[in-house]
């Protein structure tokens, strides 16, 4: 079975700076899909940006960039120019592109704090 | 606004009591999934429908079933509740298959007391 693994239950940031937020998975596959998203405090789960294993271009999302790297199974997530908005949980989801499973398989998530 | 539509937004409710929760997916999205989010458990998938058929079965206990009708809305009953069934219950819709993101609704805060 897949797993998700996120390291960092929190972290803060000084708005307008980078941060950068872990995630590894564990999967026998070699074709899937990553995602991260974005939960405030509404709770609403809003997609931020997803990758598909067969690119190895990274993908990018305005200020939202991944480092992919699948030999060592990683996909953080890199947040350029903080803003205030930005503050959510963040949780990084796996998704199987073998078989029929469209399920998504969540990390623990990271709580990020932005500071003004 | 992802599209997904969820009722109710809060449910509260006693234990061994049983409660429906209905998702509308986004238009033209053919597969519904439900997802349950616990402080202990964090995101879990519960079920997978897609176009009225189950397609996939993931931590869903005996006591809860779901269902998806012939307009694509989905149902989720929960029966027998127990306080541990408390979290938010979260529907999400893609169009399905290959490559679809699923997006996700407001979700449904469930207290059982």
């Amino acid at each position: 079975a897949q797993t998700v693994t996120q390291s960092q239950p929190e972290m803060s940031v000084q708005e307008a700076e980078t941060v950068t937020l872990s995630c590894t998975y564990d999967t026998s596959e070699s074709d899937y899909y990553l995602f991260w998203y974005k939960q405030p405090p509404s709770r609403q789960m809003i997609l931020v940006i997803r990758q598909e294993a067969y690119k190895q271009q990274n993908a990018t999302e305005n200020r939202f960039s991944v480092n992919f790297q699948k030999a060592a199974k990683s996909f953080s997530l890199k947040i350029s120019d903080s803003q205030l908005g930005d503050a959510a949980m963040y949780f990084c989801a796996y998704r199987s592109a073998e078989g029929g499973s469209e399920k998504l398989v969540f990390g623990k998530g990271t709580k990020l704090t932005v500071n003004p | 606004d992802s599209g997904v539509t969820q009722t109710p937004k809060h449910l509260i409710t006693a234990t061994g009591q049983r409660v429906t929760l209905r998702c509308s997916p986004r238009s033209g999205d053919l597969s519904v999934y439900w997802y349950q989010q616990s402080l202990d458990q964090g995101l879990q998938f519960l079920i997978q429908y897609y176009n009225g058929e189950e397609r996939a079965k993931g931590n869903i206990l005996e006591r809860f079933s779901a269902q998806q009708f012939p307009d694509l809305h989905s149902e989720l009953n929960l029966s027998s509740l127990e306080l541990g069934d408390s979290a938010l219950y979260f529907c999400a819709s893609s169009v399905g298959g290959r490559g679809y993101e699923q997006y996700f609704g407001p979700g449904t805060r469930l207290t059982v007391t």
